[in-house]
């Protein structure tokens, strides 16, 4: 079974542009959700999907920060424009329905000079 | 909302020693709390976790302790090995809200030979 993927693993931008991270979760797992540690610091939660639904976005920092999951397979995590302290490791998490194990990608390490 | 902090952020120990890491939290509504092992530049892998009724669970080398009155919970490790070596994370979460996990900073732990 193929684990959580995520895409790009590293990006580095300038200030103002646009990127998008993508995470593929495993195969019939509901749940998916978005995490991010900057600067060292906790990882922190940013928004959860169940299918294509948002069941929770509470984490998510700004209207800069757009994520979506269509179809309710893979999701998109779009910053536009970036800033510097959106500079971080981006993770995906996957679960299946209930409350089962989350499972995480290897996170997509974003850099905004 | 939730807060978890971890001590220590560093931990250096030899090989064959015990290793204790030691999370708070905030939220007494929190009652699954799980812990996960980052290797460099893989992913988080959950190693243990532990629920509110349970006080103690331990998997061969690895324990984890849960006081909820103290709203503390530790990892042990013993006897350790170099494949021990990692970036240990705590987290709290309520199972009402499931996937939206709050992490502690992280414990950079080093096993020396």
């Amino acid at each position: 079974e193929a684990g959580v993927t995520q895409f790009p693993s590293h990006s580095v931008i300038e200030k103002g542009q646009t990127v998008t991270l993508r995470c593929d979760p495993i195969s019939g797992h509901d749940n998916l959700y978005w995490y991010r540690r900057v600067m060292g610091k906790e990882i922190k939660f940013l928004l959860h999907f169940v299918k294509e639904s948002k069941q929770d976005e509470s984490g998510m920092p700004n209207n800069r920060f757009l994520a979506e999951r269509t179809g309710g397979t893979y999701s998109t995590l779009k910053v536009q424009p970036a800033e510097l302290e959106d500079s971080g490791v981006y993770f995906c998490a996957s679960s299946r329905q209930g409350v089962g194990e989350l499972f995480f990608g290897e996170g997509s390490r974003l850099t905004v000079l | 909302g939730e807060n978890v902090e971890q001590h220590p952020s560093t931990l250096s120990v030899q090989e064959g020693d015990s290793a204790v890491i030691k999370c708070t939290y905030s939220d007494s509504a929190s009652n699954y709390f799980p812990w996960y092992k980052q290797e460099l530049g893989k992913r988080p892998q959950l190693i243990i976790d532990i629920r509110s009724n349970v006080g103690e669970k331990k998997d061969q080398r690895i324990a984890v302790t849960l006081n909820k009155t103290a709203k503390h919970f530790s990892l042990h490790i013993t006897e350790t090995q170099p494949e021990d070596s990692a970036v240990y994370f705590c987290a709290a979460m309520t199972t009402d809200s499931w996937g939206k996990l709050q992490f502690g900073a992280g414990t950079q732990v080093v096993v020396t030979p």
